[in-house]
Formats: C-alpha cells, structure tokens, sequence
C-alpha cells in the first residue's frame, strides 16, 4: 500500500507564474488535508477536502489560492500568479475512516518563487 | 478553539543523556494529541499519538509521551539521546477529523 505522493517534490517558478501541486491519497482515503510550512515554522491548516467537495478552507488566502478533489485523480493545490511569499513546503495528508485520527503526511512539494 | 504550545524554539543536549521536549495544550474539549518529527527537508512522521487511551504513550525510537491533564501538557522524553535524534519535532492537536493544529517546533540538537 504506497503512503501519500506528492508530485512534484520540487517546483520553481518566476513570479506571475502558476503553480499546480499534485497529491495523491493513500488507497482508500477520501479526506485529503494541505498544510503550508514557511522557513522556520510549524505546519499552518490550508484546506480541508473529501472527494468532490471543500468542507473547510478557513487556512487559503482568499486570493490566487484554490483547491480541488475530484471523484477521480489527485487533489490540486492551484496558486496562481505566485509571489516570493508563496515560497514554501507544501504538505498535503490523508486520512481514513479507520485512521484514529491520524493524517498520513506526503513528503511535500518545496516551492520557490524567483 | 484548540492551541498547542512547544515551550522550547530550540533544545540541545549531549548524545546519551536525556531530551525532554515540552508542549502544553488548550482544547475545549478532549482532544488527540501527536509528536511528529520532520529531518532536513524531508517529510513529518509520526512518533507517536494519545487517542484518550493510555495516558502514557510509547512511540517509535525510544520516544514516549505522558498526557496530564491537570497540567494540560503532553511532554516528549527520551532516556538517551542519539545523534540520529537531531531534528524538527511538532506537537500537534486536534479533535475527530478536524484539520490539525501545529506548535511552531522545537529543534533538537543532539552534540557528540
């Protein structure tokens, strides 16, 4: 049973670009959860989805940020014309049913912005 | 709201002798609580969780964590370090499948 996948593990793009970041839950998990880490500090919640479905994103900029679980293929953190403030890890987890409430972590996607 | 508070940005201590990693949390009600460790641009993993079993919990690599109550603290301990040991360790909170809370990190370091 492969863990969480995140591709890519490293992105750079220029500033103005987009970035698209791709995770894929473990094998029967339909909660998928992204947390953003800037240099030097903890996980911060970004976007809670179950398939098709946004049940909480109280953590996404309102701007440029935007987030989908569709019924097939991975979830897709958007950001669209990035700044040199949106240079961070990106992790996204999962969860199942059976889990006791632990979220399995992807290794993460590290942005850069230049 | 639910909060988790690492007390120490940055822990050093002297290979074989003990870690203690410090964390207090606020909840509301009763929560779960984790130790994840994340090493030099790697991915977090988890040492070990309180699911409100066990109030003493055994994690992987020698690391456990005692959840008190009274004290609203979940502190991580190890007997004996290892050089191995010098990383980012989080204590995270949350409650059912809400999104988890993060303490900003403490990092260890472990010197020969």
């Amino acid at each position: 049973n492969a863990g969480v996948m995140q591709n890519p593990r490293h992105l750079v793009r220029r500033r103005g670009q987009e970035a698209r970041l791709r995770c894929s839950p473990m094998k029967g998990h339909s909660h998928v959860y992204w947390y953003r880490q800037l240099p030097e500090e903890g996980l911060k919640f970004m976007v809670y989805l179950q398939k098709e479905n946004i049940i909480d994103e109280s953590g996404m900029p309102k701007e440029r940020f935007s987030a989908e679980f569709p019924k097939e293929g991975p979830s897709i953190l958007r950001i669209q014309q990035v700044v040199r403030g949106d240079s961070a890890a990106y992790f996204c987890a999962s969860l199942g049913l059976a889990a006791l409430n632990e979220q399995f972590f992807g290794p993460g996607t590290r942005l850069t912005v230049l | 709201a639910q909060s988790v508070t690492q007390l120490d940005s940055h822990v050093s201590v002297s290979e074989g002798t003990p870690v203690l990693l410090r964390c207090n949390y606020s909840s509301s009600y009763s929560p779960s609580l984790f130790w994840y460790v994340q090493h030099p641009n790697k991915g977090l993993q988890l040492l070990l969780k309180y699911t409100s079993a066990a109030t003493l919990v055994k994690g992987i690599n020698g690391f456990e964590a005692e959840f008190k109550k009274s004290e609203t603290s979940f502190h991580l301990t190890k007997p004996s370090a290892h050089m191995s040991d010098a990383a980012e360790y989080f204590c995270v909170g949350n409650s059912g499948n809400t999104p988890l809370v993060f303490g900003k990190g403490t990092r260890l370091s472990v010197i020969a």
